[in-house]
């Protein structure tokens, strides 16, 4: 059963556009939501980061915003670059354990 | 990058054999978790070691297993391996008590 479901599966924008990356959780002794990047062969790479208590934060182009009583988080990519073409995960942590969603593969599009 | 290190990056194996992955985790971590990560997935959490002990343990059967040294560096042990094991099986250091996971690159490993 799939503790944080991510949406959508794949996305195409054209450099400059904002993708919009969405997560939905349902465990509400998560305390720590995390987003990782991860280009092919490589290991996931920490990106940004929200504690629940935060609405949203900012962090260069990339930006998180959390609804607590929706159990909703997302991520947006401002004025994406051809280089921001990866694959990314939202996640949870609670437990010791990180449990991630099933990632977004997106491609910017020059 | 990090400083977590993996190693073999590739392996091939056979049905019913075992293997071994290591991982050094980064300088100062002493937390050490392992995730298996099947293509077009996002990684499973398998097992976290602190203090040389298993801290949490993920949906595995027991022929996965794992080894932390005195110095934080770790094994996973991977017994009578079957084709669905082929995946990139990941390592990530963290210190006790911090959320921040870092990862290495990873081990491939296929199974025919």
């Amino acid at each position: 059963q799939q503790q944080v479901k991510q949406s959508p599966q794949s996305l195409i924008v054209q450099k400059g556009g904002i993708p919009i990356i969405n997560c939905a959780y349902e465990n509400t002794a998560f305390d720590y939501f995390p987003w990782y990047q991860q280009f092919p062969g490589k290991g996931p790479a920490l990106l940004i980061a929200i504690r629940p208590d935060v609405s949203e934060k900012k962090e260069g182009r990339f930006t998180i915003s959390f609804n607590k009583s929706a159990k909703q988080f997302s991520l947006h990519i401002m004025d994406s670059q051809p280089g921001d073409s990866a694959t990314y995960f939202c996640a949870a942590t609670g437990a010791n354990n990180l449990f991630f969603g099933t990632g977004t593969r997106l491609t910017v599009i020059p | 990058e990090t400083g977590v290190t993996q190693s073999p990056t590739h392996l091939i194996k056979t049905r019913g054999q075992q293997v071994t992955l290591r991982c050094s985790s980064q300088s100062g971590h002493n937390t050490v978790s392992w995730y298996q990560q099947a293509l077009g997935q996002g990684p499973q959490f398998i097992f976290q070691y602190y203090r040389e002990e298993e801290n949490g343990r993920g949906n595995f059967p027991p022929r996965f297993s794992g080894l932390q040294f005195p110095n934080y560096s770790s094994e996973l042990n991977v017994n009578a391996l079957e084709l669905d094991d082929s995946a990139l099986y990941l390592c990530a250091s963290s210190l006790a008590g911090a959320v921040e996971a870092f990862f290495g690159q990873g081990t491939r490993l296929t199974v025919v």
